[in-house]
């Protein structure tokens, strides 16, 4: 059974870059697509972006800008980059796996990692 | 890219039916079959109900069902149970390899 597991740290000051990474067991990183996904509290699930094993990536138009993912296939785990951060970017930040190495569904997540932008 | 349209909140009883819309554009819904549905249970992380708008993974319960026409996207649940209850999200490949999610709707079970 594939696990994701997010980890990182749990509060950034305003202006800093935000860093998170998804440690992958039970199965390889390779050939399959990676998703970084958040919600904000009480809010609903916005799609940040995904990166192939390869390290391919894409990310949503609205946050590219500030978006960095990375992937390394020895340690079986990728990474979200996200700079100049503000208070608007407190969430849970889940990352996924694309089912059936598509990358437009996700079948198994991680437990998610709460990350507070505050000073 | 918007997100796509859900109903903030359904509600039904036990042994009931009861559908989710999903409504997107062109853009999006309309124009692929990559319609993906989670169900969230509070303080959990989002399960795989549905993908590719009616193909439901190894495990997930037959009272699940998805289908699609038009802009508009449904997952149906069928013989509600308390279980059910929770916040369903719709999403969507939005072409240019981009992804969109729904707003989500909370599934009461009376």
């Amino acid at each position: 059974q594939v696990q994701l597991q997010e980890s990182g740290p749990g509060l950034v000051k305003p202006s800093e870059t935000l860093s998170l990474t998804c440690t992958v067991s039970g199965g390889s990183i390779k050939y399959f697509y990676w998703t970084w996904i958040r919600q904000p509290p009480g809010k609903g699930l916005e799609w940040i972006g995904y990166i192939y094993y390869s390290g391919n990536a894409n990310y949503n138009p609205s946050l590219k800008s500030r978006v960095i993912m990375s992937v390394d296939t020895s340690k079986n785990q990728f990474s979200l980059q996200l700079t100049s951060v503000t208070a608007a970017d407190t969430a849970v930040y889940y990352c996924a796996r694309g089912g059936g190495g598509y990358n437009y569904y996700f079948d198994f997540w991680g437990q998610g990692s709460l990350v507070t932008v505050s000073s | 890219q918007s997100a796509l349209i859900q109903p903030a909140s359904v509600s039904g009883s036990p042994g009931q039916s009861i559908t989710i819309s999903c409504t997107g554009t062109s853009s999006d819904v309309g124009s692929y079959d990559l319609v993906s549905w989670y169900q969230q249970h509070p303080g959990k992380a989002p399960k795989l109900m549905i993908y590719e708008v009616t193909e439901r993974p190894s495990g997930v319960s037959n009272r699940f069902s998805g289908s699609k026409s038009g802009n508009t996207a449904s997952l149906t649940i069928s013989g509600l149970q308390t279980e059910d209850e929770a916040d369903y999200y719709c999403c969507s490949y939005a072409g240019r390899t981009s992804l969109v999610f729904g707003g989500g709707t909370k599934l009461t079970v009376l």
